[in-house]
């Protein structure tokens, strides 16, 4: 399928903003996905953004999606240590889920 | 409700051996997933089954079989284990029909080690 890219690991001190960054590369994407992983853990669903949005705000958490570079980036606001997850960002391919190969936030005291 | 169960939590195998593995559904929803996770690798999607009575390859299929049983439930079968196999298994299923309905759900995984 198509590309979906991310960095692979971030770190933050509590208390801090978190930005976690993707890319993908399927222009006709209609929704963008952020999931998350705890250890031991299934995917859950965070949010997600439909094409024609250009931000959507939940919370402590910011989606900004620049459809022209497809480029997609969810923003943790007063980052926890609770929020020390993998963070997935996915597209749809057309009849499943594209996954990037996941962002490790590490939150540090 | 329980969304998407998923059993065994846990299993260990010889190389060789075969197992099914389980994922139930009670959302009624149309499409079911089997992705496997894999360090460094992300999320690789094995078989998808778009409907009851329909099921089609994924990204990574070899080595795998799977039946669409009925709308609930969707089973990954290994007919003889490889230790390329030991990997996290997920399933995960969407309810379809629109755009509005792409969020995918997932179960808790199956962990699967083969020796």
């Amino acid at each position: 399928g198509e590309d979906v890219e991310q960095s692979l690991f971030l770190s933050v001190r509590e208390g801090d903003s978190s930005v976690i960054n993707c890319t993908y590369t399927d222009s006709s994407s209609t929704y963008l996905y952020w999931y998350k992983q705890e250890p031991g853990a299934g995917l859950q669903l965070l949010t997600y953004i439909f094409s024609n949005m250009d931000m959507k705000q939940d919370q402590r958490l910011t989606v900004l999606l620049n459809k022209k570079d497809k480029h997609l980036s969810l923003r943790i606001a007063d980052t926890q240590t609770g929020d020390s997850a993998i963070y997935f960002c996915a597209d749809y391919s057309g009849y499943a889920l594209n996954f990037g190969k996941g962002t490790s936030l590490l939150v540090t005291p | 409700n329980a969304g998407v169960t998923q059993t065994p939590k846990f299993q260990v195998l010889k190389t060789g051996q075969s197992m099914t593995l389980q994922c139930a559904q009670d959302m009624n929803h149309n499409s079911m997933y089997w992705y496997r996770q894999d360090p460094g690798m992300g999320l690789r999607l094995i078989y998808y089954s778009a409907s009851e009575g329909t099921t089609d390859k994924g990204e990574v299929p070899n080595g795998y079989n799977v039946s669409r049983l009925n709308k609930r439930e969707f089973s990954l079968r290994l007919e003889s284990a490889a230790p390329s196999q030991t990997s996290v298994y997920f399933c995960a299923s969407r309810a379809g029909g629109g755009l509005a309905a792409n969020t995918q759900y997932f179960g808790p995984g199956t962990r699967l080690t083969v020796l």
